[in-house]
């Protein structure tokens, strides 16, 4: 099957810096691809759609400017949390859609928020 | 609108023994159906999928699902439980837009 993957798979940062993730297909291209965050012990709930070339659209209570997200090629989207601050931490899950409509899961990256 | 309810938080089996994690859903149009499970720190591994034609889904690791449109259910099920199974399980409806929700997620433990 398709492959997605994220990097980096962990990562720890101050409050108030930024940190970025990555979400690639790696042997297809998407032209959409979702990410989703999921809390300690909780489900994932869908943050945003990213489209290639065009705006992101969030979900509903989703901060867009604190969620940055970046389509800038069929093989790439990017998350970036700006002034992350501890409540922000959490998995944070790419998916990515074939030209068949499957979706294909990254293995997630968890985000620590010191 | 469409959403997805698991009823379990929490089942425990011997291993051995055979296993049923319930699913519900909602979803105004024909579902597509999914099972994925995920290991503590790991991402999601897909199980099986339903779109369409036979209700009786087979799956990998011997799991397999049945939907059942009068219920809005889709149940997974498997015969004998390995210790390796021991995970969480989320069901997941596909939405408009090929957006996916997920019910709130069922942690299997395994007692040998």
């Amino acid at each position: 099957g398709a492959v997605v993957s994220q990097h980096p798979s962990w990562v720890i940062c101050k409050s108030g810096t930024s940190v970025k993730i990555e979400c690639r297909s790696l042997d297809f291209q998407a032209t959409t691809m979702f990410w989703y965050r999921q809390f300690p012990k909780q489900s994932l709930m869908l943050m945003a759609t990213s489209n290639e070339g065009s705006k992101a659209t969030y979900e509903q209570g989703v901060e867009k400017d604190k969620f940055l997200i970046n389509h800038a090629s069929l093989t790439l989207s990017t998350l970036t949390v700006t002034s992350a601050h501890p409540e922000d931490s959490s998995f944070y899950i790419c998916s990515a859609i074939t030209d068949s409509y499957e979706q294909y899961f990254g293995p997630g990256t968890r985000l620590t928020v010191t | 609108a469409q959403s997805v309810t698991q009823p379990d938080i929490h089942i425990t089996v011997s291993e051995g023994a055979s296993l049923e994690l319930r699913c519900n859903y909602s979803y105004g149009a024909t579902p597509y159906l999914f099972w994925y499970v995920q290991s503590p720190g790991q991402g999601l591994q897909l199980l099986l999928k339903y779109f369409s034609g036979d209700t009786l889904v087979q799956g990998i690791k011997g799991f397999e699902a049945e939907f059942k449109r009068s219920q809005s259910s889709f149940n997974l099920r498997k015969p004998s439980v390995h210790w390796s199974d021991a995970a969480e399980y989320f069901c997941a409806v596909e939405g408009n837009f090929n957006k996916f929700y997920f019910g709130s997620g069922t942690k299997l433990n395994v007692k040998p």
